[in-house]
Formats: structure tokens, sequence, C-alpha cells
């Protein structure tokens, strides 16, 4: 079956500094990928999605390239806000019935000053 | 511009009582889903609907039901709450599973402690 496998957090950056969270995948098909943000209190929103192998997919400063050989989807950031302070999941929908997105667990960020 | 509508947003039930959740979306989507978020476990599918009239079951079925009786409106039920069923439900919407590019479009959630 499928699965996404996201680093553990909390990850706590100061302002400006550079993130990286780490997200692997398993699909039996060819998937598409997503990074979805949750803000506290809030529902999941798309932050950006690749569609096939070597798509880089960018919005708001984040960045995530898909790569195919090592089945992966890291997020990026080169220089972080206390805005960016939330929870970030990484997801595919693979083909097939139903199309279901399957989510990793989530990783929180801490922005400080 | 609604998107996905949940109501209501805060509920508490004693253990053995009902209730419904309702999501609604207005962008005419054919697929909806219903999710539940705990600490440490991401979001898991409870039910989904692949259109009006149909439904079925997703990773964590037991103890809910579901309708799509319209195609605007998904309604998940809990017949009979239990403490293990306290979570964040999320209720999703997309396009067909066909364009698996498109993404999933959440509402923000209802936060259900059952005690």
């Amino acid at each position: 079956g499928n699965s996404v496998t996201q680093m553990e957090g909390p990850v706590t950056l100061s302002e400006e500094a550079f993130l990286t969270i780490n997200c692997t995948y398993t699909a039996t098909g060819y998937p598409s990928l997503f990074w979805y943000v949750q803000y506290p209190g809030e529902g999941l929103q798309l932050l950006l999605k690749a569609t096939k192998a070597d798509d880089k997919g960018s919005n708001k400063g984040f960045e995530a390239t898909y790569r195919k050989e090592t089945t992966s989807f890291h997020l990026e950031k080169g220089s972080v806000q206390v805005s960016d302070s939330a929870v970030y999941f990484c997801a595919l929908r693979d083909t097939g019935t139903a199309s279901k997105l399957t989510f990793g667990t989530g990783t929180r960020l801490q922005v400080t000053l | 511009n609604a998107g996905v509508t949940q109501t209501p947003k805060f509920r508490v039930l004693k253990t053995g009582q009902s209730m419904t959740l309702l999501c609604a979306q207005d962008m005419n989507h054919e697929y909806m889903y219903w999710y539940r978020q705990d600490p440490g476990m991401g979001l898991r599918l409870i039910h989904y609907s692949v259109g009006e009239g149909t439904t079925a079951k997703g990773e964590v079925p037991d103890g809910y039901n579901v309708s799509r009786l319209k195609k605007q409106n998904f309604l998940l039920g809990l017949e009979s709450a239990a403490p293990s069923q306290t979570s964040v439900y999320f209720c999703a919407s997309s396009l067909p599973g066909f364009e698996r590019k498109s993404p999933l479009h959440f509402g923000n959630g209802t936060r259900l402690t059952v005690t």
C-alpha cells in the first residue's frame, strides 16, 4: 500500500534560518505529491504540489522537488519567518478509485525571533 | 467563496450520545471525504464518497456512518459516541479520482470531545 514518512518534530528555528522538512513515500502507482500547512485552529491549506518526477513545486518561498529515484519530496525554505510557524503535512494522491490522499504524521515548525 | 464548510465547529458529547457532523461544499466536486486528526497520527480516512448516493469505508470506519444524499453535502454520524472518538474531524472535497493532480480542499474542522 501507499505510505508517507515525515521527519518527527517539533522543529525549532530562529527567524531567517534555513528550513528542511524531510518526506519520503512509497506508492504502487504514479502519485502526485503535496505539502499542506495547518495553522493553529485552522484546517489544512495546500502549500505546493508536484505531479511528476523532477517537478518542483513552489509557493510563498517554500520549494519541494519530486525525486522518484529517492522517493522523496523534501520541503525547503531559505529564510523562515515567525509567521511560518505551523504544522506541515506531506501527502500523496495515487491513481485508482477514489484516489485518496495519504498523509504523513505532520511536522510542527516553531520559528522564534 | 465559501469552499468547504463544516458545522458545528465544537461539540462536547457524553458517552453513548449521538450526533451528526455536516459538511457542505460549493465547488461542485464529485468526491468528498471525512478524516480524523489525532496527535502523532496524522490524518486518517474514515469514509469517503465518489458521488451522490455512494459511500465507502476508509481506514477507520468503525463507529461512524455517512450519507451523501446531495452532491454538495456529506454527513458523518456517530450513533453511540465513545471517548476514543474524541478527535478533530475534517471534511474534504476534490475532483474525481482520475484527476490525481488536483488537491483536496479542506474545511476548518470540528473539534469533538466525548466524556
